[in-house]
């Protein structure tokens, strides 16, 4: 299994307090992302890294924001919480030049209260 | 921006074959993935097509046609532990990976 690791795995919050949902990778891989699954909608992704200090958004990136400022961690934070970000969040890592496909971490199940 | 669709539900018997349809609209393509999941677990690989064809891994195969923009998974030889959902994901320029809503296939025996 590729070294992923997400923490906290499960977090219960309070509306309106920040949160920050942290992705660490042992792969050394250049390319991390952040979705969110809720029921009927699939895997959404927020934001992704292409490099230290290289983020660019996704689909759904507001109210959320990242950094990257190691290879190994990638951190999702929710400046405000609410309850629409009630959700599964899952980070990934790739790497073109190592191999083709994504590699996914266990999931961060958030609720918010 | 990509739009991928992908039916939400397919139930199929125990021993039969499925074929899941993706249709995809992106700008810019650098290849299609079907990814596995089981409920709470998180995703993964199944299979990965770059250009036209068919290609097959086991009991998996996957089809892509890039003029079309359409894709498709057949699972052969259904098993019970086959009940998951199947995903299907667009690497868009810059490595941009996304995902359609998910296709649920129930195996029942």
């Amino acid at each position: 299994d590729a070294g992923i690791t997400q923490s906290p795995r499960h977090k219960v919050t309070e509306t309106g307090t920040p949160v920050t949902l942290r992705c660490h990778q042992t792969e050394n891989h250049r390319y991390m992302y952040w979705y969110r699954q809720d029921p009927g909608h699939g895997l959404r992704l927020i934001h992704y890294s292409y490099g230290v200090k290289d983020t660019d958004k996704g689909e759904v990136s507001d109210g959320y924001s990242v950094s990257r400022s190691k290879t190994e961690d990638f951190l999702l934070t929710l400046e405000s919480a609410t309850s629409s970000q009630t959700s599964v969040y899952f980070c990934a890592i790739s790497d073109p030049d190592k191999n083709t496909e994504a590699f996914f971490g266990q999931g961060t199940r958030l609720t918010v209260v | 921006g990509q739009n991928i669709d992908q039916p939400t539900e397919m139930t199929a018997t125990e021993g039969a074959i499925v074929q899941i349809n993706c249709t995809y609209q992106t700008s810019g393509f650098n290849g299609l993935f079907w990814y596995q999941q089981h409920a709470g677990e998180a995703p993964t690989f199944l299979s990965y097509n770059v250009l036209d064809g068919l290609e097959e891994k086991g009991r998996f195969s996957s089809f892509l046609s890039r003029s079309k923009g359409y894709s498709y998974l057949l699972l052969k030889e259904l098993q019970m532990k086959d009940s998951a959902s199947y995903l299907c994901a667009i690497k868009a320029a810059g490595n941009k990976l996304t995902f359609g809503g998910g296709t649920r296939v129930l195996v029942k025996p």
